[in-house]
């Protein structure tokens, strides 16, 4: 696709449930990176994939959060028995690769917006 | 742990008048970044700050970056209404982590 795709873009569940939020990258960008944003609040750093590697989930809050690159593209983040805390916009945003994207090719989606009631 | 504060955090501007978003960053980085939100949409890349004294300029908007102080500022000039929108600083923390400001939300008023 021409961008970083996100789906769903709204969703509401109810305290308890597990979520999947999925993210399209750019077609052959080998970096993916989750971020949440937070009402009122910059993005906050989650994970980073490097093709289907995870290389860092430091920024994953706690383990009811996970997230998969399984054949290098498409990622999915997972949320388990979700709290209203979770409540955020989940951004994905990938680049062509890590050189690509510390000079600034680095290209985000337009979120999943996540409410927990 | 690297923080990173802007201020203001909310700006109304009136048009054609000028004004100045500053950006502060608590530890060592060689990449600073600007990115423009619009509501309900995604993060646009406006500039790339990677070495100290950069400057860059596009249209109205200009950023600078002073490592030894450890702040940018994204200056405006002559503001327009169509440069209402949340603008985030974000500063590289190592080889691909970005840390972002909470952003300043600019409302320019005619």
């Amino acid at each position: 696709g021409a961008g970083v795709s996100q789906s769903p873009r709204y969703k509401v569940t109810k305290r308890g449930q597990d979520v999947a939020l999925r993210c399209d990258p750019i077609s052959g960008h080998v970096s993916l990176y989750w971020y949440r944003q937070a009402l009122g609040q910059g993005p906050e750093f989650l994970t980073y994939f490097n093709y289907e590697a995870q290389q860092d989930k430091s920024g994953l809050p706690n383990d009811r959060f996970s997230a998969e690159r399984p054949e290098g593209s498409i990622s999915t983040l997972t949320i388990q028995r979700t709290e209203q805390r979770d409540s955020a916009m989940y951004r994905c945003a990938s680049s062509l690769d890590q050189r690509a994207a510390n000079t600034g090719e680095l290209f985000f989606g337009e979120g999943s917006r996540l409410t927990v009631l | 742990e690297l923080k990173v504060e802007q201020n203001p955090l909310f700006l109304s501007m009136q048009e054609g008048k000028n004004y100045t978003i500053y950006c502060n960053y608590s530890t060592t980085s060689d990449r600073l970044y600007w990115y423009r939100q619009d509501p309900g949409k995604s993060l646009e890349s406006l500039f790339v700050l990677l070495s100290n004294g950069a400057v860059k300029q596009e249209g109205r908007l200009m950023a600078s970056l002073d490592t030894k102080a450890r702040l940018s500022t994204l200056h405006i000039t002559a503001a327009v209404h169509d440069l209402s929108a949340t603008y985030f600083c974000a500063v590289g923390s190592n080889d691909y982590k970005l840390s972002f400001g909470a952003g300043t939300t600019v409302t320019v008023r005619a």
